[in-house]
C-alpha cells in the first residue's frame, strides 16, 4: 500500500507560469517531508523540505506547502523555467530515521 | 570531490547468478541506503545502515542482503536474481541529522533475463 501517493504523473506548464506539483499521504506519523528532483542519467538531488510545525517554506522560486489536516502537501514554483523540467518526487519520514518513503513521482515538462 | 560511486554501472545477468553491486561515500556519513526505482513505482527503499554493523530493512528488502562493514562501502547482494529484480538502483548516504543533505549516486542499471 502507497503511503505516499503523486497522482499526477506528468504535468506540462508554460515557461513563467506557475507549476503546482501535489503529494498526498495515510501515514500521520510522518512528521517530515522532502521533495527531490530528478534528471535523466543522474540521481535525484535535494530541493526543499518541511517539518510538520510549520505549513509553508520557502528556498527562492521554490515554495513548498503543508496540509496535515488533508495530509497534502505541494510544491509550487514561480516562475518556471525550462531547466526545471525534471521528475519530482516527495518523500516523507518519520522522526527522520533511517526510513524515507517516495511518492511514485510527477514528470514536470517547462515548455519556451 | 563529495560522492557516492556505484559499481557497475551497467549489468546484465541472468536468473540465479548471484551478484553484487558495490556503493561508496567518501564523505564519513553515517546513513547509507538502497533504493530502486521502477516506473510508475517511484523510488523504494531496499535497505539501510544508520552505522557500521548496523542495518535494518527498509520497504522491499526481499530477495536483497547488504553488509556495512566499513564505514565507507555498502554493498548490495542479490543472491539468486530474478527478473522481477530488474531495475535502477541507487545508493545514497547521509550524514546524522536530516535527508536534506542526502548523496545519491548515479545509479546501476540492472537486467535480469
Amino acid at each position: 500500500d502507497q503511503q505516499v501517493k503523486q497522482n499526477s504523473p506528468s504535468l506540462s506548464v508554460q515557461e513563467g507560469r506557475i507549476s503546482i506539483l501535489n503529494c498526498d499521504y495515510t501515514n500521520s506519523m510522518f512528521d517530515y517531508f522532502l521533495w527531490y528532483k530528478k534528471y535523466p542519467a543522474e540521481g535525484p538531488t535535494f530541493l526543499i523540505s518541511i517539518s510538520s510545525i510549520k505549513d509553508k517554506n520557502e528556498d527562492g522560486r521554490f515554495t513548498v506547502f503543508l496540509n496535515k489536516s488533508a495530509k497534502h502537501l505541494s510544491l509550487h514554483i514561480v516562475p518556471s523555467q525550462p531547466g526545471d523540467s525534471a521528475v519530482y518526487f516527495c518523500a516523507a519520514s518519520e522522526n527522520q530515521g533511517g526510513k524515507l518513503i517516495f511518492g511514485q513521482g510527477t514528470e514536470l515538462s517547462v515548455k519556451p | 570531490e563529495a560522492q557516492v560511486t556505484q559499481n557497475p554501472r551497467y549489468l546484465i545477468t541472468v536468473t540465479g547468478k548471484k551478484l553484487t553491486v558495490t556503493c561508496s561515500q567518501n564523505m564519513n556519513h553515517e546513513y547509507m541506503s538502497w533504493y530502486r526505482q521502477d516506473p510508475g513505482l517511484g523510488l523504494r527503499q531496499i535497505y539501510y545502515s544508520m552505522n557500521v554493523e548496523v542495518t535494518d530493512k527498509g520497504d522491499v528488502p526481499e530477495g536483497y542482503k547488504v553488509s556495512r562493514k566499513e564505514k565507507r562501502n555498502f554493498p548490495l547482494i542479490l543472491e539468486s536474481p530474478s527478473p522481477n529484480q530488474t531495475s535502477l538502483y541507487f545508493c545514497a548516504s547521509r550524514p546524522h541529522g536530516g535527508f536534506e543533505t542526502q548523496y545519491f549516486g548515479p545509479g546501476t542499471r540492472l537486467l535480469v533475463l
